[in-house]
């Protein structure tokens, strides 16, 4: 079965504070792909980013920040320095699946509130 | 280069009328799914097309169908409005799954 973990519900840092968004997943496939998507209160949901199974390759952009795990399956999203514009909620997602038969399967999110 | 339009985007319908979405997915995405988000909740999945053919289902009732069209838009109608259909519906568009999907703004539906 695959499934997608997402533990904390909800989070509350005051600005500048680092926060840590935990993800755990579970899948039989070799190959698959995780993602973290942020949404807004806007509604639209925008890609982060996307790691392959094979790549446990940390990864820094600019305030976020992503440790890979194989061995204890995470894929957890660090910010640093926390911003108001932060604030939101993010999802941790799985693509597994063979050629066009593949889909998305969501955590059910964190909401992130950053307060000034 | 458009990402993923949707329309409409907002749209107020009554309990047991029949609702059609509409999706134009990112140029050179070959495949679109559809989600239902009711609020505070994480999207769920409906139904994925590709080549113009459903490949996938959530557990959805046949009350929710779709279609994909040679251009690769995609429309989802949902036949006998429930209150419960209320939700943000949105579309994604995706080329393989390594590349991910692209989202659009979604359609907020609510039912009165």
């Amino acid at each position: 079965a695959q499934k997608v973990t997402q533990a904390q519900t909800e989070i509350s840092v005051v600005e500048k504070e680092d926060v840590t968004l935990d993800c755990v997943y579970e899948t039989r496939d070799t190959t698959y792909y995780l993602f973290w998507y942020k949404q807004p209160p806007s509604g639209e949901l925008v890609f982060l980013i996307r790691r392959n199974s094979f790549d446990e390759q940390n990864e820094i952009s600019g305030r976020y920040s992503w440790n890979f795990q194989k061995s204890t399956s995470s894929f957890n999203f660090t910010i640093t320095a926390s911003q108001v514009v932060d604030s939101a909620v993010y999802f941790c997602a799985l693509i597994q699946g063979r050629d066009s038969n593949y889909q998305l399967i969501w955590g059910a999110g964190t909401k992130l509130i950053i307060k000034p | 280069d458009a990402g993923v339009t949707q329309s409409p985007t907002h749209l107020i319908k009554t309990r047991g009328q029949q609702v059609t979405l509409r999706c134009s997915p990112k140029s050179g995405h070959d495949t679109v799914s559809w989600y239902q988000q009711a609020l505070g909740q994480g999207p769920q999945f409906i139904f994925q097309y590709y080549e113009e053919e459903e490949r996938q289902r959530g557990n959805f009732p046949d009350r929710f169908s779709g279609h994909q069209f040679p251009n690769y838009s995609s429309e989802l109608n949902v036949n006998a409005l429930l209150l419960g259909d209320s939700a943000l519906y949105l579309c994604a568009s995706s080329l393989s799954r390594s590349s991910g999907y692209t989202f659009g703004s979604g359609t907020r539906l609510t039912v009165v």
